[in-house]
C-alpha cells in the first residue's frame, strides 16, 4: 500500500539558515509527489511537485525539493529561512487510484 | 482569477443532524475532491468527482455522500452527525483526475459537532 512518512513532528531553524523538511514514501510504480503548506486556519497551498525528470524540483516562495529514488525520499529545502516560512508542511503521494495520500505534517518554526 | 471557494466557513451542529458543505472550483477545473482534516493530522481523502461522475471514494461510512453539478461545483453531505465528524473539510479542484494533476485547495469549512 502507498504511504508517506514525515519523521519529524517539528523542525526549528534560525532565520537565515537553510532548512530541510523530510519526507519518505512507499509506492508501487512511478511516484507522483507533492508538497503543500498550511498556515493557521487556512487551506493548503501548493508548493511543488515531482512527476518525472530532474531530481531537483523548484517551487513557490524559494522552496525546492530533492527526489531520491534509491532512498525513496522527497525532502523539502530552502537555502535561507524566513520567519514567514513558519507553518505546517505536508508531503503527499498520488496512489494507484489517483488519490492523494498525505503525511502527518511537520511544523516548521523559524526563529528570528 | 478566483480560487476555490467553500461555504460556509464555520458551522456548528448537534449530534444526529445533517450538514451540507459547498465548493466552487477554479474556473476551467472539472475535478473536485473532498478531504477531512482532523486537528493535528494530515487530510484524509473522502471523494473525488470528475465530469459529474464519482471517480474515487475513501474509507468513510455511507453517511458521507457528495455530488457534482453541471457547472462543476460540488456538495458534500454528512448525515447523522457524530462528535467525531468535527473537523476541517477541504475541497480541492484540478483540471482532471490524472496522477500528475495539481490539486488546489479552498480555505475549508470548519465543522463542530456538539
Amino acid at each position: 500500500a502507498q504511504s508517506v512518512a514525515q519523521p519529524e513532528d517539528q523542525v526549528n531553524v534560525a532565520e537565515g539558515n537553510p532548512l530541510t523538511v523530510k519526507c519518505t514514501y512507499s509506492v508501487s510504480g512511478n511516484p507522483y509527489l507533492f508538497w503543500y503548506v498550511q498556515y493557521p486556519n487556512r487551506g493548503l497551498q501548493f508548493l511543488l511537485k515531482y512527476i518525472t525528470g530532474d531530481n531537483l524540483v523548484k517551487g513557490s516562495y524559494g522552496f525546492e525539493a530533492e527526489f531520491n529514488k534509491s532512498q525513496t525520499s522527497f525532502h523539502l529545502k530552502k537555502p535561507s529561512a524566513l520567519v514567514s516560512d513558519s507553518a505546517l508542511y505536508f508531503c503527499a503521494v498520488r496512489d494507484s487510484n489517483y488519490q492523494l495520500i498525505w503525511g502527518a505534517g511537520t511544523k516548521l518554526i523559524i526563529k528570528p | 482569477d478566483a480560487g476555490v471557494t467553500q461555504s460556509p466557513t464555520h458551522l456548528i451542529k448537534t449530534r444526529g443532524q445533517q450538514v451540507t458543505l459547498r465548493c466552487s472550483p477554479i474556473s476551467g477545473h472539472k475535478s473536485v475532491s473532498w478531504y477531512q482534516q482532523v486537528l493535528g493530522q494530515g487530510p484524509q481523502f473522502i471523494f473525488q468527482y470528475y465530469e459529474k461522475e464519482e471517480r474515487g471514494r475513501g474509507n468513510f461510512p455511507d453517511r458521507f455522500s457528495a455530488r457534482q453539478f453541471p457547472n462543476y461545483s460540488s456538495e458534500l453531505n454528512v448525515n447523522a452527525l457524530l462528535l467525531g465528524d468535527s473537523a476541517l473539510y477541504l475541497c480541492a479542484s484540478s483540471f482532471g483526475p490524472g496522477q500528475g494533476e495539481t490539486q488546489y485547495f479552498g480555505p475549508g469549512t470548519r465543522l463542530l459537532v456538539l
